[in-house]
């Protein structure tokens, strides 16, 4: 299977919202499959924000929020913070542990 | 707190071997199915391989399912990684991740920071 495509870049400024999209196939992200996204800052590990296409797993801020309709899953990260600029790579489940991911995109917070 | 890190990562030659392993702390390791995950210099994520709690249910991707096998033994609290035949394209950073499962799907809760192999002659 392809990778889900992602937007190879978006950018905002402090304060404002921006949201990043991860487009698939029926056979993945708009199946009955659930998506998740992860942040990754440079030369760091991953870190899971949003699992189940809209829930946040404790500690993280309710800045960030997900969504899905039909074969497009989104991350939309509110009140932009210099912190946040980062890669967000999202990921769909395809069961039997199977998972599959988006190329990344890149935030950068002008 | 939960602590995973991964150690094994090398220069090796194409057509080599190498073993890659992850020490896990912080949580009990037996009960929750682990992966491993790389990410290949400026790309994105690619899941690779899975294993169950026990140890007896493996899952790969294609990509790799006849050269990679992983392995976890629970009385050290380790997950492997066994890579036979490498190529250019498997250069990569291969990060540990645990598992976190619910009735609808596996996410990854927890990572290690990574181990980078690179294959090159």
């Amino acid at each position: 299977q392809s990778a889900l495509t992602q937007t190879a870049s978006v950018s905002g400024s402090p304060g404002q919202s921006i949201t990043i999209s991860c487009s698939g196939t029926r056979s993945d992200v708009g199946g009955y499959n659930v998506v998740s996204w992860y942040q990754q800052h440079p030369g760091k590990a991953p870190k899971l924000i949003i699992y189940e296409d809209t829930k946040r797993p404790s500690g993280v801020s309710n800045r960030f929020s997900g969504s899905k309709s039909g074969s497009t899953a989104s991350l939309t990260i509110s009140g932009l913070q210099a912190e946040d600029e980062a890669d967000y790579h999202c990921c769909a489940y395809a069961g039997s542990r199977f998972r599959l991911f988006g190329g990344g995109t890149r935030l950068i917070v002008l | 707190e939960v602590l995973l890190l991964e150690s094994g990562g090398d220069l090796i030659q194409p057509g080599g071997s190498l073993r890659l392993s992850c020490a896990a702390s912080g949580f009990d390791f037996s009960a929750f199915p682990m992966s491993w995950v790389r990410q290949a210099p400026g790309k994105g994520l690619e899941w690779l391989s899975s294993v169950s709690g026990g140890g007896g249910n493996m899952y790969y991707a294609e990509s790799v399912r006849d050269r990679f096998t992983i392995s976890r033994d629970n009385s050290k609290n380790k997950l492997y990684l066994q890579m036979v035949t490498l190529r250019a394209d498997d250069t990569a950073i291969y990060f540990c991740a645990k598992d976190y499962c619910s009735g609808t799907s596996c996410v990854n809760d927890f990572w290690g920071q990574g181990t980078l192999v690179t294959v090159s002659s």
